[in-house]
């Protein structure tokens, strides 16, 4: 069974801090990872990708992936309010077409 | 670029009716395409998904089914809707090794 899990939160963080949103997911034989952010009502948006082990950047986000331990997170350096959102750790297996994603984290800048 | 259009965005239907939701596709051949629904306050499930034309996995047993017709039409239909059937749905195609989506189509079944 291919499961995503994250902590639905909300997640409250001072604006100006780092957060901090984790995600594991249940099977091994996983090829790629992303972060999606959702705001209210609206259609999730992809904020990045990753492959490999290790960190990968883009502005004030990093992603982190940890294929051992089956985790894999993303940081949000310099929080701003509009970064209030859900987000959404998606993964797709190895030789599959399907692409799926955890529950969400909903994020709280608090200004 | 790859766009992914989708409607109606909004409907309101009774119990029993039934529904078609249909999803486009431009800058793209050939996409797999996908079909997710959001209930309030839950995650994304993945309803249905298309390697190509006529080709259709169904992730979960529900009283909805899903059609392609042409490369880049996605259509989504239930002969008769039940109340659980409300939430948001959303059509996502892939471009490269991510996926993007639609604006979603709010339906509420009352």
């Amino acid at each position: 069974q291919k499961e995503v899990e994250q902590n639905s939160g909300p997640l409250s963080v001072p604006e100006g801090a780092i957060a901090s949103l984790n995600c594991t997911y249940s099977d091994r034989g996983s090829q790629s990872f992303f972060w999606y952010r959702q705001y209210s009502g609206k259609s999730p948006e992809l904020i990045m990708f990753i492959y490999s082990n290790g960190d990968k950047e883009d502005g004030r986000f990093t992603a982190q992936l940890n294929k051992a331990s089956q985790y894999v997170s993303l940081l949000i350096r310099d929080s701003q309010p509009s970064d209030s959102a859900t987000y959404l750790c998606a993964v797709n297996w190895e030789r599959d077409d399907k692409i799926i994603f955890g529950k969400g984290t909903r994020l709280h800048i608090l200004p | 670029s790859q766009t992914i259009h989708q409607w109606p965005a909004t409907l309101v239907q009774p119990v029993g009716s039934p529904l078609s939701l249909e999803c486009t596709v431009e800058g793209t051949s050939n996409p797999n395409l996908y079909w997710y629904r959001q209930a309030a306050g839950r995650g994304l499930q993945l309803l249905f998904y298309s390697v190509g034309i006529g080709q259709i996995s169904s992730e979960v047993p529900q009283n909805l089914s899903a059609s392609r017709p042409q490369d880049r039409q996605f259509i989504l239909s239930s002969k008769k809707l039940l109340l659980s059937d409300s939430g948001f749905y959303l059509c996502a195609g892939d471009r490269g090794n991510t996926i993007y989506f639609g604006e979603g189509s709010w339906l509420t079944v009352v």
